[in-house]
């Protein structure tokens, strides 16, 4: 499988923590984006970074990606209750023209 | 939110039936997806479509069907439910584009959640 895996699989934090997640792929890559579920809803893209850049910021994200170590990391700072909703990871592969590769997802709670 | 609609919503049907989930954009894109998806977990890619009477089977096998014969609209087909078939069913649409600039962002509808009795 190509499928990508996001660490860790779940996560609980305060509100106004920090949230990192981490995203693992195996094939090279043209773009890693970022996609955000709520819960019974389809997903909503978050962020994209192409495999020449090395950080992104949007708002209260932070992407990062190190194509020597095949992963990206997701940072939101000062989280908030409304951000509770799993998070997935997804790569285009380098020839841009199959599907998009889905991780297995980040489930993110943050208590208020 | 995306222009991109799933019909119906919900859906509780008996084994054996025979249903259509729509699936419909107004966005033009000409590359359309069908992903199954359980509560909380990973998305498997089922069908997907890069234009008008084009049609791909996607990583996991499933005894669905779809169908492409205008733009905008990408049915998926399911000829006799069964209860292995209870799950959420997700369409996404994403723009046209490939080679190394494409960024295949990918657009999706609230989903269709079917469960089978």
């Amino acid at each position: 499988s190509q499928q990508g895996e996001e660490d860790p699989q779940a996560l609980s934090i305060q509100e106004g923590e920090n949230a990192t997640m981490n995203c693992s792929y195996k094939t090279s890559i043209n773009n890693l984006q970022w996609y955000r579920q709520n819960s019974g809803r389809g997903l909503v893209h978050l962020i994209l970074i192409r495999s020449n850049e090395r950080e992104k910021h949007s708002g209260r994200l932070r992407v990062t990606l190190d194509t020597s170590k095949k992963s990206s990391s997701l940072l939101i700072t000062a989280s908030r209750a409304a951000d509770t909703a799993s998070y997935f990871c997804a790569t285009v592969p380098f020839s841009g023209n199959t599907p998009l590769v889905f991780g297995k997802g980040t489930r993110l709670s943050v208590i208020a | 939110e995306a222009d991109i609609y799933q019909t119906p919503r919900y859906l509780v049907i008996g084994t054996g039936k025979k249903i259509t989930l729509e699936c419909s954009q107004t966005m033009g894109h000409d590359k359309m997806y069908w992903y199954q998806q359980d509560p909380g977990m990973e998305l498997h890619l089922i069908h997907y479509s890069y234009g008008v009477n084009s049609t791909e089977k996607g990583d996991l096998s499933s005894e669905s069907t779809v169908s492409r014969i205008r733009t905008e609209h990408f049915p998926l087909t399911l000829e006799s439910a069964r209860p292995s078939h209870t799950s959420q069913y997700l369409c996404a649409s994403s723009p046209t584009g490939s080679g190394v600039g494409a960024k295949n962002i990918q657009y999706f509808g609230a989903g269709t959640r079917l469960s089978v009795l």
